[in-house]
């Protein structure tokens, strides 16, 4: 089975500082990890995803987490927050056949002027 | 549609009463998946289908909750003799094909027993 910990349940920042939001997975066969966000009143929105290749990845509005095989971490981060980006971010992880998404806790994100 | 539509989006039940969540994926998604979210945590696996085949309903907490999709396309979730600890957000996500790898999610609906 996989589990996912989010250890920050809230992340409160200012505008245009840096993020980290931590992602670490326990599973004992080759998993795949994304993130989903979730902005007021949505429902969940794929962020960015790690299949295969580039250990980094990144999404179209500046976030990028790296896959860290050792460390069973996916971190997200972000070098310059806006007000925009407040809401909640949830860690996946799923098997090879993407019939099954194990979510951690999600953190929220509270981006401050 | 446009997206995967869920309704209603809040449904209030007594206690020991039937009720049924009714989920709409995107047009032509094979995949389909009900998660619920508890309050402050991520959303859990209910249960996949493939077009109308239910191939994994592992996550079905008890015999009250059953799944139904009977033409592939719209999707049923019934929770019957609903009791407090069912109330919760009620999550459908669809998929283009089976092993897709992003699932589309709806809002929700959100159930409160009482």
């Amino acid at each position: 089975a996989q589990s996912v910990t989010q250890l920050d349940s809230q992340v409160p920042v200012f505008e245009e500082a840096p993020v980290e939001l931590r992602c670490n997975y326990s599973s004992s066969v080759s998993v795949y990890l994304f993130w989903y966000v979730q902005y007021p009143n949505q429902g969940l929105q794929l962020l960015l995803k790690y299949l295969s290749g580039s250990t980094l990845v990144e999404s179209i509005n500046g976030f990028e987490a790296e896959f860290n095989k050792s460390q069973t971490s996916f971190h997200l981060r972000k070098p310059s927050v806006h007000i925009s980006d407040t809401a909640e971010y949830f860690c996946a992880v799923s098997q090879y056949n993407f019939n099954k998404f194990y979510f951690g806790p999600g953190t929220k994100l509270n981006v401050k002027p | 549609g446009a997206g995967v539509s869920q309704s209603p989006r809040y449904k209030v039940a007594k206690r020991g009463q039937d009720v049924a969540l009714r989920c709409d994926p995107i047009s032509g998604h094979v995949s389909l998946f009900w998660y619920q979210q508890a309050l402050g945590q991520g959303p859990e696996f209910l249960t996949y289908f493939q077009n109308e085949a239910q191939l994994d309903k592992s996550g079905l907490p008890s015999d009250r909750f059953f799944a139904e999709r009977p033409e592939g396309s719209v999707s049923t979730l019934k929770i019957q003799r609903t009791q407090q600890e069912d109330s919760a957000v009620y999550l459908c996500a669809s998929s283009y094909a089976e092993g897709g790898t992003e699932a589309f999610f709806g809002q929700g609906t959100r159930l409160t027993v009482v």
